[in-house]
């Protein structure tokens, strides 16, 4: 089976630091994917894992472990801007298709 | 210039009408697919197209029908609307297998409202 879970909403402060957790369970692995989604607007790709690590981007960073099913995007020096769906998703293996979580809802508050 | 777009944006109908969607990418992509997403924002794959052969085809009532008349093109034809079927539905598309599959470039959404 495939499952992915993330929290629902979270709320910080600008300028802070936030983590957004991500767990997954599926049939093999072959890559996590990090996208934003703004109320009303399209998923706009953030950020891909294959390996375990951290990959850093700028303001944002995700990191992967395997072993652990689990994944997080940090995001620093928040922005208002930066309130939006932050979804993870993951590719099971032999197949091109992503596999969604459910997302969570970031609001920056000033 | 609109990487991926799609139309109409918004579509209200009654129940038991036929629809359509249509999207149209000119990123040179080979692959394309549509996605659903519900009102609790939950984003599913429904179907996917390789060079207009089709690849992924989810658990979706027979009453959706993709069309790819070429790799730029990606339709999708609902039949007997249902109120279920209100949704964002997302086309994206992507470059190639591999890596390149998971970075999708999406559509606006085009917003079905079933009455």
């Amino acid at each position: 089976g495939q499952n992915i879970d993330q929290p629902t909403e979270m709320t910080a402060t600008e300028g802070a630091i936030v983590q957004i957790n991500c767990t997954y369970q599926t049939s093999g692995f072959n890559g996590l994917f990090w996208y934003q989604q703004h109320a009303g607007e399209a998923p706009t790709f953030l950020s891909y894992n294959v390996l375990d690590g951290l990959e850093e981007k700028g303001r944002f960073s995700s990191f992967l472990s395997r072993s652990k099913g689990y994944s997080y995007l940090l995001l620093k020096e928040l922005q208002m801007k930066d309130s939006a769906s932050y979804l993870c998703a993951v590719r099971p293996l032999r197949t091109d298709k992503l596999i969604f979580g459910t997302g969570t809802r970031l609001q920056v508050f000033p | 210039d609109t990487a991926v777009s799609q139309t109409p944006k918004y579509l209200v109908t009654q129940m038991g009408n036929d629809k359509s969607i249509k999207c149209e990418q000119n990123l040179g992509h080979d692959t394309m697919y549509w996605y659903k997403q519900d009102s609790k924002k939950f984003l599913k794959i429904m179907f996917s197209y390789n060079n207009k052969e089709l690849i992924i085809n989810e658990t979706v009532p027979n009453r959706f029908s993709p069309k790819s008349p070429d790799k730029a093109h990606l339709n999708l034809h609902i039949n007997s609307l249902e109120l279920g079927d209100s949704a964002v539905y997302f086309c994206a598309s992507s470059q190639g297998r591999g890596r390149a599959s998971g970075e999708l470039f999406f559509g606006e959404g085009s917003r079905l409202t079933v009455l």
